[in-house]
């Protein structure tokens, strides 16, 4: 079955900054690739996803790349606000008739 | 639009007893998935309803059970409570079995004592 590994586990940085969370998957079949931004006390918000037809997906300051070859993926944030705080989950899927494969998430802390 | 809703919020129980959880998904969805958030594990796969069947079930012992309602609602249920059981349980509806695309409803707080 598929398996997703994800990096950092924690991240910090100050207000303005970027920040980069990557992960990598196991299964070749995958072509499904969606973000989830999880708050303290609430389920996790869809933010972004990519299919493996596009290597790129903008949507704000918020982009999605990904390398099929090397099988990883990355969630790049721009211009960091306190608000971005949270837990960031990644997950794969080979698409259709399967279930979501997610990696541990990462803590994301954005500094005033 | 109404997003994906659970019932309860939290729920605590003994050891042995058991634990229903609901979910009701987006209008118009025909699917339901059900996750296991426990601290430190992420989010791992329980169950997956579409049009009142199972259409797939993760690494989870039988205790582990739900079913999918005519009206697309779904419950689950945990027999015979153990300690590890305590998490947050999580409800995702997609558009139908072709669809990828989850979304999340709040979750129900699962604490066995």
């Amino acid at each position: 079955g598929e398996n997703v590994e994800q990096h950092p586990s924690t991240l910090s940085v100050q207000e303005g900054d970027s920040a980069v969370i990557k992960c990598t998957y196991s299964d070749s079949a995958s072509n499904y690739f969606p973000w989830y931004k999880q708050e303290l006390g609430k389920g996790p918000q869809l933010i972004i996803d990519i299919r493996s037809n596009v290597g790129e997906k903008k949507d704000q300051r918020i982009a999605v790349t990904l390398n099929k070859t090397a099988k990883h993926f990355s969630l790049h944030i721009t211009e960091t606000q306190p608000e971005d705080s949270a837990v960031y989950f990644c997950a794969a899927t080979p698409s259709g008739y399967s279930t979501l494969t997610f990696g541990k998430g990462t803590m994301l802390l954005v500094s005033p | 639009e109404a997003g994906v809703t659970q019932s309860p919020t939290h729920l605590i129980k003994t050891r042995g007893q058991q634990a229903t959880l609901r979910c009701s998904p987006i209008s118009g969805h025909t699917s339901v998935y059900w996750y296991q958030q426990a601290l430190g594990l992420g989010l791992q796969f329980l169950l997956w309803y579409d049009e009142g069947e199972e259409r797939n079930r993760g690494n989870f012992p039988p205790r582990f059970s739900g079913r999918q309602f005519p009206n697309y609602s779904s419950e689950l249920n945990v027999n015979a409570l153990e300690l590890e059981d305590s998490a947050l349980y999580l409800c995702a509806s997609s558009l139908d079995i072709f669809t990828d695309t989850q979304y999340f409803g709040p979750g129900t707080r699962l604490t066995v004592l």
